[in-house]
């Protein structure tokens, strides 16, 4: 069964620096997502991308993330300047399409900044 | 409530018992889904019931939508100590862009 893929599994950076998640969403989807998940809380929407642009984003999507899908499998999510705060699961994400279709995540990137 | 708020926090239950975990969100749907996730790994993808269903099964599964209350339900039956996990619902919102948001989870245990 087509699955999404996420790498790395767990990467352990220090405050202040850049990191790359990285994804490959299934290869018919058209919608990507990222998500985190704080340690112990709940799933929080991050962005959507549709169309090489992104289509939604929450207030937690400030000016020290992006995305990129920079060819056509791969889906990342740039953090700048990580702050001790980031340290969460980072879950992509995507779907086949909008309304109605369901969204199938990866096991997610353990992110810890020290 | 905010949107997509699962009740009850917390649920301990004998193997063989049904388990009942609600879920209730606070705008408009296209969709809601509900995940299963193991302590630390991915979510995994239970069921999906459009805005314009009532009621879906998948093998022990049974989910209801009454978008008139905004409110949605799970059923695990006959559960099993491998179903001991945090459940999840996720609304699709009928906003411009594709958002789903996630609820803060119910945590099941089922005793062996």
């Amino acid at each position: 069964e087509p699955e999404v893929t996420q790498t790395p599994s767990h990467q352990v950076t220090q405050m202040g620096q850049e990191v790359i998640l990285r994804c490959v969403p299934i290869s018919n989807h058209l919608y990507f997502y990222w998500y985190r998940q704080i340690l112990g809380q709940k799933v929080e929407f991050l962005v959507s991308f549709y169309n090489n642009e992104i289509s939604e984003k929450s207030e937690i999507f400030d000016d020290q993330f992006s995305v990129e899908r920079p060819d056509g499998s791969n889906f990342t999510l740039k953090i700048r300047s990580t702050k001790l705060e980031d340290s969460a699961m980072y879950f992509c994400a995507s779907s086949e399409n909008r309304a109605g279709n369901t969204i199938y995540f990866g096991e997610g990137s353990w992110l810890t900044v020290v | 409530s905010q949107q997509g708020e699962e009740d009850p926090q917390a649920l301990s239950i004998q193997e063989g018992e049904n388990a009942t975990m609600n879920c209730s969100y606070k705008t408009s749907i296209n969709n809601l889904q509900w995940y299963r996730q193991n302590s630390g790994r991915g979510l995994v993808h239970l069921i999906l019931i459009r805005s314009n269903e009532r009621e879906k099964h998948s093998g022990r599964l049974r989910v209801t939508l009454d978008t008139s209350k905004k409110s949605s339900s799970l059923l695990i039956t006959a559960s099993r100590a491998a179903d001991t996990a945090s459940y999840f619902c996720a609304t699709g919102l009928n906003t411009g862009g594709f958002k789903t948001i996630f609820g803060a989870g119910t945590r099941l245990f089922v005793k062996a």
